[in-house]
């Protein structure tokens, strides 16, 4: 069974950067079969996808065009996790951010429990 | 990029109900299609796969269908633990995109 346990804090300061991890567990961020997303919600946006990243012999990012400038998605084989970065956080990244798997690019199958984030000095 | 549309945004329905959803995207994406459901302050749990594919341990009342642009989730006899939103999203490309939702409710 696999689970994603997400960790990092609720409130970050405007301008400053927001920084989340996902731990994997029953199965490995370095899997040739899943990549690995970030996605959040708010009332204003809906879902949103932000990016993954996902590794075929070596790693590859994909972002999407709203916050490519500013996000790094990272893996870390050694906690078997990845993590999301994003920076000049403004009051409106305010919102409930998610990782999940995405199995054979294909579909979000598993989530992790959600973190609000608050931009808010 | 490709946009994903809803219709209806909400619905009233009761118990026993027959409950179809629409989705639209803007572009043809063969069968690339997901369907979510999100109760609330959970995270999104996958119903339907490939546009039509149940995933394990839902239950078959939830059915899928569609292929190109247009698709549909249809709910064949409402349960009470079904009033939720669902959405769709197109796994066809990246940027990966949902649809705005559709809220059931009572």
């Amino acid at each position: 069974q696999v689970q994603l346990q997400q960790s990092g804090p609720g409130l970050v300061k405007p301008s400053q950067t927001l920084s989340l991890s996902c731990a994997i567990s029953g199965d490995s961020v370095s899997s040739s079969s899943t990549a690995w997303n970030w996605i959040r919600q708010s009332p204003s946006r809906g879902l949103e996808w932000l990016g993954r990243t996902y590794y075929r012999s070596k790693w590859y990012n994909d972002y999407a065009p709203s916050v490519k400038s500013r996000i790094t998605i990272s893996p870390d084989t050694s906690k078997n996790q990845f993590s999301l970065q994003l920076n000049s956080v403004t009051p409106d990244d305010t919102a409930v951010y998610y990782c999940a798997r995405d199995l054979n690019f294909s579909r979000l199958d598993y989530w992790g429990q959600g973190t609000l984030v608050t931009v808010s000095s | 990029d490709i946009q994903m549309t809803q219709s209806p945004s909400s619905l009233s329905a009761s118990v026993g109900d027959r409950v179809t959803i629409t989705c639209r995207a803007s572009q043809r994406i063969n069968t690339y299609l997901n369907w979510y459901q999100q109760k609330p302050g959970k995270a999104p749990k996958l119903l339907i796969f490939s546009a039509s594919s149940l995933q394990s341990g839902v239950p078959s009342r939830f059915s899928g269908s569609g292929s190109g642009a247009d698709f549909t989730l249809t709910i064949s006899s409402l349960q009470p633990e079904d009033f939720a939103t669902y959405y769709c999203q197109q796994s066809y490309d990246v940027p990966r995109a949902f649809g705005q939702g559709t809220k059931v409710e009572t």
